[in-house]
């Protein structure tokens, strides 16, 4: 079955302990992207990776980081988690990397992060 | 810079009945794409429908429809004989080099 697939579903942390929500593909698809979503916002981009070794930040990477080393993975990194971290994170990707936003996105179930 | 404005932060409507949810969007780009995403309380989110800006034609889905005004940058949602199953957070969304997405709405069903 053609998924996205990100672990864990749901995080109870603390502030400063680093952790890591991985994200894995089987399309083969050259796009990825790291969502948070919070009440009122909406669904705003973190950090993107057009293809492997290509990634770029979105509207709001403060405090995360990511790495695409294989086409298929595309995990996200919070070094020292905040509490203003607390939010449910989606991955998603999509085929092409060029003019992504033209492609229908395939998300993750999402995962659901505090932060205390 | 791009923006995608939905203005009703929670709508009802009665099973069976049809509602209208609305989306603009702001872009001086002439060549882009516009979606609608359904996100139930599952999480999972699901693609409703795509339409793209030069198609003059609407695009349908089933039950699911879209009044696409280029002109207005207007895409707002029709639901046709609402389900429970049709209960959610939808999400307005416009594509070019990137995604943005709207802040959604949510849609209750009445029994």
């Amino acid at each position: 079955e053609a998924q996205v697939t990100q672990n864990p579903r749901y995080l109870i942390t603390v502030t400063g302990k680093k952790l890591t929500v991985t994200c894995s593909q089987n399309m083969n698809h050259e796009y990825m992207s790291w969502y948070r979503q919070d009440p009122g916002l909406g669904l705003r981009q973190i950090y993107y990776s057009m293809n492997v070794e290509v990634t770029d930040k979105g509207d709001v990477p403060e405090g995360y980081k990511v790495s695409r080393k294989e086409k298929r993975n595309f995990p996200l990194i919070l070094e020292s988690p905040s509490p203003n971290q607390t939010s449910l994170y989606f991955c998603a990707s999509s085929l092409n990397g060029y003019r992504s936003g033209a492609n229908v996105l395939t998300f993750g179930a999402g995962s659901r992060l505090t932060v205390l | 810079a791009q923006t995608v404005t939905q203005s009703q932060p929670e709508m009802s409507v009665q099973e069976a009945e049809t509602v209208t949810l609305s989306c603009t969007y702001d872009t001086s780009e002439s060549d882009y794409y516009l979606f609608w995403y359904k996100q139930p309380p599952s999480r999972q989110m699901i693609l409703v429908i795509r339409q793209e800006a030069y198609k003059q034609q609407n695009a349908t889905e089933n039950r699911f429809s879209v009044n696409f005004q280029k002109a207005a940058k207007s895409f707002s949602l029709k639901i046709s004989d609402s389900q429970l199953g049709d209960a959610a957070m939808y999400f307005c969304a416009y594509g070019d080099d990137k995604i943005i997405f709207g802040k959604g709405t949510r849609l209750h069903i009445l029994p």
